[in-house]
C-alpha cells in the first residue's frame, strides 16, 4: 500500500519553544492530509484538514494560531506547535488519501511531550 | 456532524474464540465505514472497510456488517489470535466528507492464552 512518512517521531521540548510535525506521502500525491491528536487510551481526534495550494480547515475548538498547518506541495504537509506548552503534550498523527477511493494511510505518529 | 459509538470499550476473550466489536453511528448520509488496528504507539493499519451499498464484507478471519437502517456496523473475529490483540477503532464518514473520518471511541481487544 501507499506509505506516508512522519517526522520526527518523539519530540521533547521545553514549554514556550514550537515544533514543527513533518508529513509525507512517498509514493503518491496527496492534496488533502489530515492531522489528528490522540491522547493515551483515547480516539483520533481531527485537528484540521490540509489542503494543497490553500487555507487548512480547522475542526471547531482547535486554534489555527496555535496549531499552523502548511500544506506547499503535493506531497509534503507540515504541522507547526508554536509557544507549546505541557497540555500540548500528545500523539499526533497524519493521514493522506492516495487515488483509490476512501483509503487513508497514517503516518507513524509524533509523540510530542513539553516540560 | 457525524457521531460515531463503539462498545465494549475493553475486550478479553481465550484464543481461538470469537470477537465482535459494535458502532453506531448518527449520520444517516455516512456511506464508508472503515475498521482500524493500532497497536501501542503505533500508526492505524486499515484492516477492512465497508460501503453502505453492501451489508456484509469478509476477509479470511474478519468480516463486518453494516445495518443502514439501524445506523449500526460491526467487526467480527473468528478464531482469535494473540496477535489480534490491539485496539480497534471503527470510523464513519459522510458522502461527500472528502475522507474526514469520525472515529468511535477505540476498544481495547486481548487476547489469552
Amino acid at each position: 500500500g501507499a506509505v506516508v512518512s512522519q517526522h520526527p517521531s518523539r519530540v521533547i521540548c521545553k514549554s514556550g519553544t514550537s515544533v514543527k510535525i513533518e508529513c509525507r506521502s512517498l509514493d503518491f500525491q496527496a492534496t488533502t492530509m489530515f492531522w489528528y491528536r490522540q491522547f493515551p487510551k483515547q480516539s483520533l481526534m481531527l485537528m484540521a484538514t490540509s489542503n494543497e495550494g490553500s487555507k487548512a480547515t480547522y475542526e471547531q475548538g482547535v486554534e489555527k494560531d496555535k496549531f499552523l498547518i502548511n500544506h506547499a506541495s503535493l506531497t509534503l504537509s507540515t504541522l507547526t506547535v508554536t509557544s507549546a506548552h505541557p497540555e500540548d503534550s500528545s500523539f499526533y498523527i497524519c493521514s493522506a488519501r492516495d487515488r483509490a477511493p476512501r483509503e487513508l494511510f497514517f503516518g507513524s505518529g509524533t509523540q510530542l511531550s513539553v516540560l | 456532524g457525524e457521531n460515531v459509538e463503539q462498545h465494549p470499550s475493553t475486550l478479553s476473550v481465550q484464543e481461538g474464540d470469537s470477537a465482535v466489536i459494535k458502532c453506531t453511528y448518527s449520520d444517516s448520509a455516512s456511506n464508508y465505514f472503515p475498521w482500524y488496528k493500532q497497536e501501542l504507539g503505533k500508526r492505524p493499519q486499515l484492516i477492512i472497510d465497508i460501503r453502505s451499498n453492501v451489508g456484509e464484507k469478509k476477509d479470511q478471519r474478519i468480516a463486518v456488517t453494516l445495518n443502514k437502517t439501524a445506523k449500526h456496523f460491526s467487526l467480527h473475529i473468528t478464531e482469535t489470535q494473540p496477535e489480534d490483540s490491539a485496539v480497534y477503532f471503527c470510523a464513519a464518514t459522510p458522502r461527500g466528507g472528502g475522507n474526514k473520518l469520525t472515529f468511535g471511541t477505540g476498544t481495547q481487544l486481548k487476547v489469552e492464552l
